[in-house]
């Protein structure tokens, strides 16, 4: 069946560091691809996402990048604050019209201060 | 805008009781709603797909008369955990997607319920 793989699972960084995650997909019908940041107990946060027909997209300390050919995204963190401490979801559409994402596994986030 | 909310948060019950939740879309039509279990530390299972005024589409190995849904207005969808035991202990979380033009993909998440069964 279809994934998404997500790496890596657990990140460390002292603040101000930048933290990169990475996913792959499987499905090459896949057009739409969000981030989402999940804080304990909480549901989940949309922070970026980016469809199939760009290749990076940023929002001021976060961005996120696409390569279509090789079914690679990643998210990219710049200037880390404690605050972005959470474990963060990529998640990649499936099924053509049905709107149903399939997750990654999460990575969960640690910011040192 | 794009806020969705859940009822109740917490929610603990004996076993063989029945525990119904809401999702609302506070500022927003929601054409798709979407129900989803996380147990500790693991990624959100797509439990099941549901539209307004129709009936709900259940992944494989879910159980639809166990998790009831009914999405009876354009923002409100409610999911029905029947005769709970303790293995349906989890963290339900819903969502749903825009009923506008643009963004139609985006799931906006509610903040979760945590459901205990004793």
């Amino acid at each position: 069946g279809e994934n998404v793989e997500q790496h890596p699972s657990t990140l460390s960084v002292q603040e101000g560091d930048s933290a990169v995650i990475k996913c792959t997909y499987s499905d090459s019908a896949s057009n739409y691809f969000p981030w989402y940041k999940q804080e304990l107990g909480k549901g989940p946060q949309l922070i970026i996402d980016i469809r199939s027909n760009v290749g990076e997209k940023k929002d001021q300390r976060i961005a996120v990048t696409l390569n279509k050919t090789a079914k690679h995204f990643s998210l990219h963190i710049t200037e880390t604050q404690p605050e972005d401490s959470a474990v963060y979801f990529c998640a990649a559409s499936f099924g053509l019209g049905t709107y149903k994402y399939i997750f990654g596994t999460g990575t969960r986030l640690k910011v040192l201060a | 805008g794009a806020v969705v909310s859940q009822h109740p948060s917490r929610v603990i019950c004996k076993s063989g009781t029945s525990v119904k939740i809401e999702c609302r879309s506070l500022d927003f039509q929601a054409t798709t709603m979407f129900w989803y279990r996380q147990f500790p530390k693991q990624s959100l299972m797509l439990m099941a797909t549901s539209n307004e005024g129709s009936k709900a589409t259940y992944e494989q190995g879910v159980e639809k008369d166990k998790f009831l849904i009914n999405h009876a207005s354009l923002t409100l969808s409610t999911l029905t955990v029947t005769s709970a035991h303790p293995e349906d202990s989890s963290f339900y979380i819903c969502s749903a997607r825009a009923h506008r033009q643009g963004s139609t993909d985006t799931q906006y998440f509610g903040p979760g319920t945590r459901l205990t069964v004793l």
